[in-house]
C-alpha cells in the first residue's frame, strides 16, 4: 500500500492564482481530512469528509474548497490564493470518523507571494 | 473550542539523555494520541491511550493518559540521534465529536 499520497510537494502561487492539491489514499478509509501546518500553531483541521459525498468544515476553512467524489480522492482547491494561505498542508486518513490511527500524508508546501 | 497545550516548546539534549514532555487541555478527552513529524514529513503514530490511567510502551517511548483526563504524558528514555524531530500530542473526544485536537507541538534538538 502506498498509504496517503500527496502532490505536489512544493508549489508557489501568485495572490489571486487557484490551484487544486491532490490527496489520494490506498486503504478504503472512510475518513479523510486536510490540515495546516503554521510555525507555533501546530495542526489546525480545515475540511474533513466521513465518507464518499460528505464534507464538513474543519477550524479554519475559510478560502478553501472540498469535494469528495470517490472514497479514495480529496482534493484541497484554493480558489483565490491569498499570502495568509503560505503554509504546509497534510492530508490525512483513518478507518472512520470515531477511528484513532490517523494516517498522514508528506505535505505539500505552498508559498503564495 | 478546545486547547492543548504542550511544553515544553523546544528541547536541547544531549544524546543518552532521558526526555519528558507533556499536554494539558482545558476539556476532557477520552482518547489521547502522540506522533512524532520528521523534517519534511508528516506526523506518524507513535503511541494511543484510550483508558485514564493507561500507561502504554513503544520501545524507549512511554505515555501516559492522566487520571483527570485532561493531560498526557511521553518520555523517552537514552535519547539517540533519530529522536530528533517535532512530537505533537492530540486529543479526541467521544461526545458527537470524533475530530483530532493537536498541540503545538514539542521540538526536540540532539547535542553532538
Amino acid at each position: 500500500n502506498a498509504g496517503v499520497t500527496q502532490t505536489p510537494k512544493f508549489q508557489v502561487l501568485k495572490t489571486g492564482q487557484s490551484m487544486t492539491l491532490q490527496c489520494a489514499q490506498d486503504m478504503n478509509h472512510e475518513y479523510m481530512s486536510w490540515y495546516r501546518q503554521d510555525p507555533g500553531m501546530g495542526l489546525r483541521l480545515i475540511h474533513y469528509s466521513v465518507g464518499a459525498g460528505i464534507t464538513d468544515q474543519g477550524e479554519v476553512p475559510n478560502g478553501y474548497n472540498v469535494s469528495r467524489s470517490t472514497t479514495e480522492d480529496f482534493p484541497l482547491r484554493l480558489l483565490s490564493a491569498a499570502p495568509s494561505q503560505t503554509s504546509v498542508y497534510f492530508c490525512a486518513s483513518r478507518t472512520s470518523l470515531a477511528g484513532t490511527e490517523q494516517f498522514f500524508g508528506p505535505g505539500t508546501r505552498l508559498t503564495v507571494l | 473550542g478546545q486547547q492543548l497545550n504542550q511544553s515544553p516548546q523546544s528541547m536541547f539534549i544531549q544524546e543518552g539523555e532521558d526526555v519528558s514532555m507533556n499536554c494539558t487541555s482545558s476539556s476532557i478527552f477520552n482518547t489521547w494520541l502522540w506522533y512524532k513529524q520528521d523534517p519534511g514529513e508528516g506526523p506518524v503514530l507513535l503511541i494511543a491511550l484510550y483508558k485514564a490511567g493507561e500507561l502504554t510502551s513503544n520501545g524507549r517511548l512511554t505515555a501516559q493518559f492522566g487520571i483527570t483526563r485532561k493531560d498526557s504524558f511521553l518520555n523517552i528514555s537514552a535519547s539517540i540521534p533519530s529522536d530528533v524531530g517535532i512530537y505533537f500530542c492530540a486529543g479526541q473526544s467521544n461526545f458527537g465529536n470524533e475530530k483530532l485536537t493537536f498541540g503545538t507541538g514539542t521540538r526536540l534538538t540532539i547535542i553532538p
